[in-house]
């Protein structure tokens, strides 16, 4: 099975800054199939971004996400107090769908 | 706007069979190009991709789970069912409905998710 790989696995930062989470793939993933959710205590997981770079729907544009490769990165450019979460991507690669462990995102 | 709700039994035990429903609300079951999954996170880990429906009909499993899941549709009921056999307490989990609407050749992403439902499995 293909594996995402996110790191860090734990992010400590201040509202304000600037936060970048990655997430990298095994095998070459199209982007058309990366994802990337936000999930919060005690509630279902929101998406973010879809086919690598596409905001979903109602999501802030301080969310963006890029990629280079089998490298994909999840950019959040000033950090609100909301955004303390947890982040997973997502890809469909080789007739599969996987997660990856995700990253912490906590108040330093 | 479509609105998931899942329901069922939050206590199954060891060997048996665990059924789920997740009741559609704002949109059609058989609407073209909805797809109408499920996914599902053990207690302080991440997600697991467990299935999905097509508004056509065709499914897809995690490979893991194959022999053991099912993922079927009620479009009387607006409806969508998931049922997993032989549970062990590995099968225990928040078990979340979730749906995404795509005109694409494959399912990218769910963006509309049920509230989730604890399932705990006891020997």
């Amino acid at each position: 099975d293909s594996v995402l790989t996110q790191s860090p696995g734990t992010l400590s930062l201040s509202p304000g800054e600037r936060a970048t989470l990655s997430c990298r793939a095994d095998q070459s993933v199209s982007s058309s199939y990366l994802a990337w959710y936000q999930q919060k205590p005690g509630q279902a997981p929101t998406l973010l971004i879809y086919g690598a770079s596409t905001r979903a729907t109602g999501i802030p544009d301080r969310f963006s996400g890029s990629v280079s490769g089998t490298d994909f990165t999840l950019t959040i450019s000033r950090l609100e107090p909301e955004d303390f979460a947890v982040y997973y991507c997502q890809q469909f690669v080789s007739s599969a769908y996987t997660f990856g462990q995700g990253t912490k995102l906590e108040i330093k | 706007q479509v609105q998931l709700q899942e329901s069922g039994p939050g206590l199954v035990r060891s060997s048996e069979t665990l059924s789920l429903t997740c009741s559609v609300s704002g949109g059609s079951i058989n609407s073209d190009g909805y797809y109408w999954g499920w996914i599902r996170q053990p207690p302080g880990k991440g997600l697991e991709w467990i299935g999905y429906i097509h508004y056509s009909g065709s499914t897809y499993y995690n490979p893991s789970l194959l022999s053991r899941v099912t993922i079927s549709s009620d479009t009387s009921k607006s409806q969508f069912s998931l049922t997993l056999s032989s549970v062990t307490a590995a099968d225990t989990a928040v078990y979340y409905c979730a749906s995404r609407y795509t005109s694409g050749w494959y399912l990218d992403a769910f963006d509309i998710w049920g509230q989730g439902t604890v399932v705990t499995v006891s020997s």
